[in-house]
């Protein structure tokens, strides 16, 4: 059964300082997503990482992921408030296909001031 | 391009009553997915359909039933309400078998069951 879990589940910060949030699963994937979430919306695809050393990068908002490890991370660069909500990483079966995706349980970031 | 449209997107259920929530999508995506989200659980998978024609069950599919109408609408049916059932249910859909294209979601669902 495939488990992924992110950490931090809860992360305050300041504006301006870094972060990086965890995301480890358990089973082999080549198939990780990030995804957005803001309070009382749906979920906003950020990124897609497929390949062992995949790094995206969308503004303030970076990703990787190291299939070795299982392990993706996201790392937030001189944060600003916008950023504030809750991210989820998601992974997909091996090889691609139907069966959905697992979700970690969410980090949800507050950024302040 | 409206992407994924669930219906309602509220509802207060007894418990005990039945409803059927909506999805559809207008993107010719072949699966189509019914999550429930829960605070600090994150998404859990009720039921897929990889295909028009074929449903299969996830993580939590009690207390569910779904029928895949059609290749743009995917319902998902509460047949006896319970408060556990109380929660935001998202549809997604993606294309078949595509490494590269995330899901899609909707709006959401939020469902309370008294």
């Amino acid at each position: 059964e495939l488990k992924v879990e992110q950490n931090p589940l809860f992360l305050s910060m300041q504006e301006g300082k870094n972060y990086t949030i965890y995301c480890n699963y358990s089973t082999t994937s080549d198939r990780l997503y990030w995804y957005r979430q803001d309070p009382g919306k749906s979920l906003e695809s950020l990124f897609v990482l497929l390949s062992n050393g995949a790094v995206k990068q969308e503004g303030r908002l970076m990703a990787s992921l190291d299939t070795k490890a299982r392990l993706s991370t996201l790392h937030i660069t001189a944060a600003v408030h916008d950023l504030s909500a809750t991210y989820f990483c998601a992974v997909g079966p091996l090889g691609g296909g139907a069966d959905g995706l697992t979700f970690g349980k969410g980090t949800h970031l507050i950024i302040q001031p | 391009n409206a992407g994924v449209t669930q219906t309602p997107k509220f509802q207060v259920l007894k418990t005990g009553q039945s409803m059927t929530l909506q999805c559809a999508q207008d993107m010719n995506h072949n699966s189509m997915y019914w999550y429930r989200q829960d605070p600090g659980m994150g998404l859990r998978l009720i039921y897929y359909s990889a295909s028009e024609g074929t449903t299969d069950k996830g993580e939590v599919p009690n207390g569910y039933n779904v029928s895949r109408l059609n290749k743009r609408e995917f319902s998902l049916r509460l047949e006896s309400a319970a408060p556990s059932q109380t929660s935001v249910y998202f549809c997604a859909s993606s294309p078949y078998l595509t490494r590269s294209t995330e899901a899609f979601f909707g709006q959401g669902t939020r469902l309370t069951v008294v």
